[in-house]
């Protein structure tokens, strides 16, 4: 069964370092999401991305952040200067968007943390 | 702005009892998800709710929709240790981008 795969499951960096986290999502998919959980918090919308732009954007999705699509296949988030409360576990999830469910398919998620 | 609240935020509850998790939000969807995430893990989907009136069942757990109520429930039938986890409705909005608004959860533990 198609799944939505997320590298590097964990990852630690420095304060005001840069990061880039990784998805790919499933191939038919047209919608994509980052999603955000700080530890024991709720899951929060970060943007979504269809047609090669983003689609909406949270208030948290400010400008240290940027998504790209760079080959058709790999979906990613970039944080430019990390910060402390970036520290939290970041979902990707993909969608087909037809048949009505609009299901979106999460990944395992990668697990930042700032020191 | 939709707005997606679950009570309890805690519930501890022993083993072969009943409870249930209730998900209301706060504008028209007809589309509902419930989730269960293990500590550190992902989210696992366990319904997909997508009408009023929906009703799906999976082993103890049965989960409904009420669109018109605007409040989703998950039943928990004779509840067993393998439960604990917390539990997560999402809402989708009906347009645009489809994204999801996530309750405040629900961490389930089952007192054997």
């Amino acid at each position: 069964e198609p799944e939505v795969t997320q590298t590097p499951s964990h990852q630690v960096t420095q304060m005001g370092q840069e990061v880039i986290l990784r998805c790919v999502p499933i191939s038919n998919h047209l919608y994509f999401y980052w999603y955000r959980q700080i530890l024991g918090q709720k899951v929060e919308f970060l943007v979504s991305f269809y047609n090669n732009e983003i689609s909406e954007k949270s208030e948290i999705f400010d400008d240290q952040f940027s998504v790209e699509r760079p080959d058709g296949s790999n979906f990613t988030l970039k944080i430019r200067s990390t910060k402390l409360e970036d520290s939290a576990m970041y979902f990707c999830a993909s969608m087909v968007a037809s048949g009505g469910s609009y299901e979106q398919y999460f990944g395992p998620g990668t697990r930042l943390t700032v020191t | 702005e939709l707005k997606v609240e679950q009570n309890p935020l805690f519930l501890s509850m022993q083993e072969g009892k009943n409870y249930t998790i209730y998900c209301n939000y706060s504008t028209t969807s007809d589309r509902l998800y419930w989730y269960r995430q293990d500590p550190g893990k992902s989210l696992e989907s366990l319904f997909v709710l997508l009408s009023n009136g929906a009703v799906k069942q999976e082993g103890r757990l049965m989960a409904s929709l009420d669109t018109k109520a605007r409040l989703s429930t998950l039943h928990i039938t004779a509840a067993v240790h393998d439960l604990s986890a917390t539990y997560f409705c999402a809402v989708a909005r009906p347009s645009g981008t489809y994204k999801y608004i996530f309750g405040t959860g629900t961490r389930l533990k089952v007192l054997a």
